[in-house]
């Protein structure tokens, strides 16, 4: 059965510093995010993209986010001056955007640690 | 904004018991509410979703109950085992084909299956 993958699946970076995480969605799939979940906290939504732009974001994701999909299988997330807040289980997530399949398949995650 | 309000939020039970977490949401416009197994590390693991259309739906041991009209919805699990030891998390979201689709998460609930 197809799966989100991402990579890597640790990073440690330092304070400051810019940080790309990377996804491939499954293959057919249409509607790309990302969410993160601190230690110990809930899952939280980042951004939404679809036909190659953003279609929402919260409030988590200012300036210091960005994604892209640079070709036709990746999609990154990029945290542009990391933040010792910023350590958190980021999780890339893709669907299909049908009506008949409403979930989203999540990726197993890449735990960013900043120091 | 949109809220996904989640009880208990720690739940302990005799191996075979049942087990209930129940949620209550905000948004009117949600009109679907899955429900994800997490291990510790690990992403979280679609068990089982329920649609606007539907009040109840089972799938072996696990069942889920929603009222619209409430803006309520429960995961019942029957004769828990050990393996049912967990956090579980409650969500709502638009669902696709909306520009907002984003997955909208409960606080969780660990749940502990006690030998």
């Amino acid at each position: 059965e197809p799966e989100v993958t991402q990579t890597p699946s640790h990073q440690v970076t330092q304070m400051g510093q810019e940080v790309i995480l990377r996804c491939v969605p499954i293959s057919n799939h249409l509607y790309f995010y990302w969410y993160r979940q601190i230690l110990g906290q809930k899952v939280e939504f980042l951004v939404s993209f679809y036909n190659n732009e953003i279609s929402e974001k919260s409030e988590i994701f200012d300036d210091q986010f960005s994604v892209e999909r640079p070709d036709g299988s990746n999609f990154t997330l990029k945290i542009r001056s990391t933040k010792l807040e910023d350590s958190a289980m980021y999780f890339c997530a893709s669907s299909p955007g049908l009506a008949a399949s409403y979930e989203q398949y999540f990726g197993p995650g890449t735990r960013l640690t900043v120091t | 904004g949109e809220n996904v309000e989640q009880h208990p939020s720690t739940l302990s039970v005799q191996e075979g018991d049942s087990a209930v977490i129940k949620c209550t949401y905000s948004d009117s416009a949600s009109n679907y509410f899955p429900w994800y197994k997490q291990e510790l590390g690990k992403r979280p693991q679609l068990i089982i979703d329920i649609r606007s259309n539907v009040g109840e739906k089972k799938d072996q041991r696990i069942a889920v109950t929603l009222n619209k009209t409430a803006k309520h919805f429960s995961l019942h699990i029957t004769e828990t085992q050990p393996e049912d030891s967990a956090v579980y998390f409650c969500a709502a979201s638009r669902g696709p084909m909306n520009r907002d689709d984003k997955i909208i998460f409960g606080k969780g609930t660990r749940l502990h299956i006690l030998p």
